[in-house]
């Protein structure tokens, strides 16, 4: 398997624009989850993800932010508008159930607000 | 809430040495699972070793190896005979047993292996 994809790699966009942040699990995961990693904050859940359906977005800054899991190959991170403090690594992980406990993580996304 | 603490923003090894990261971390819980990430340069985030709880064995994975002391809440994390590829970010990290499957991060520690 490939891993976690994410994409994209890095992302440079305007304060107000909306970025959609990418990924896509390891095929038969059924956990997926959403992190954020700044400097001061370090790596924070956003959101988590239990078959398709959200069961804990507690750590979604504001409403700003929004994910979706439409199916169980693919979610979308979505931040609109965006914001300079927005400014991140963004990782998606994703583990086989909830009895396994080991989150494969994909490479993040670097998110740049100007 | 729990908590997790990494004291140690940096450290440095000289290659074929012995290193202790440390860890600590707050809970009430009993049940719960302790993990070690490693970060390279590469930004992947990759699962170093994991100790659960209930287990009173400390796990070895290959060089990596932690001394796990539930009562005092400590979790540390030894890499013998360093190489150059263990230079990353390490993070220590915590996951509730049973319900969400959250991991609670520490803020890191960056480890540079010198040759």
């Amino acid at each position: 398997d490939a891993g976690v994809i994410q994409s994209p790699r890095h992302e440079v966009t305007e304060m107000g624009q909306e970025v959609t942040l990418r990924c896509k699990p390891i095929s038969g995961h059924n956990s997926l989850f959403w992190y954020r990693q700044t400097m001061m904050r370090g790596l924070e859940l956003l959101i988590y993800f239990n078959n398709n359906v959200p069961i804990d977005d507690s750590g979604m800054p504001e409403d700003r932010f929004s994910a979706k899991m439409p199916n169980a190959s693919f979610s979308t991170l979505k931040i609109q508008p965006s914001e300079p403090r927005d400014s991140a690594v963004y990782f998606c992980a994703s583990s086989l159930n909830r009895l396994n406990t080991e989150a494969f993580f994909g490479q993040g996304t670097r998110l740049t607000v100007v | 809430a729990q908590t997790v603490t990494q004291s140690q923003p940096e450290m440095s090894v000289q290659e074929a040495e012995t290193v202790t990261l440390s860890c600590t971390y707050d809970t009430s819980e009993n049940n719960y699972y302790l993990f070690w990430y490693k970060q390279p340069p590469s930004r992947q985030m990759i699962l170093v070793i994991r100790q659960e709880a209930y287990k009173q064995q400390n796990a070895t994975e290959n060089r990596f190896s932690v001394n796990f002391q539930k009562a005092a809440k400590s979790f540390s994390l030894k890499i013998s005979d360093s190489q150059l590829g263990d230079t990353a970010m390490y993070f220590c990290a915590f996951m509730k047993q049973g319900g969400s499957e959250k991991l609670v991060f520490g803020k890191g520690m960056k480890l540079t292996v010198n040759p």
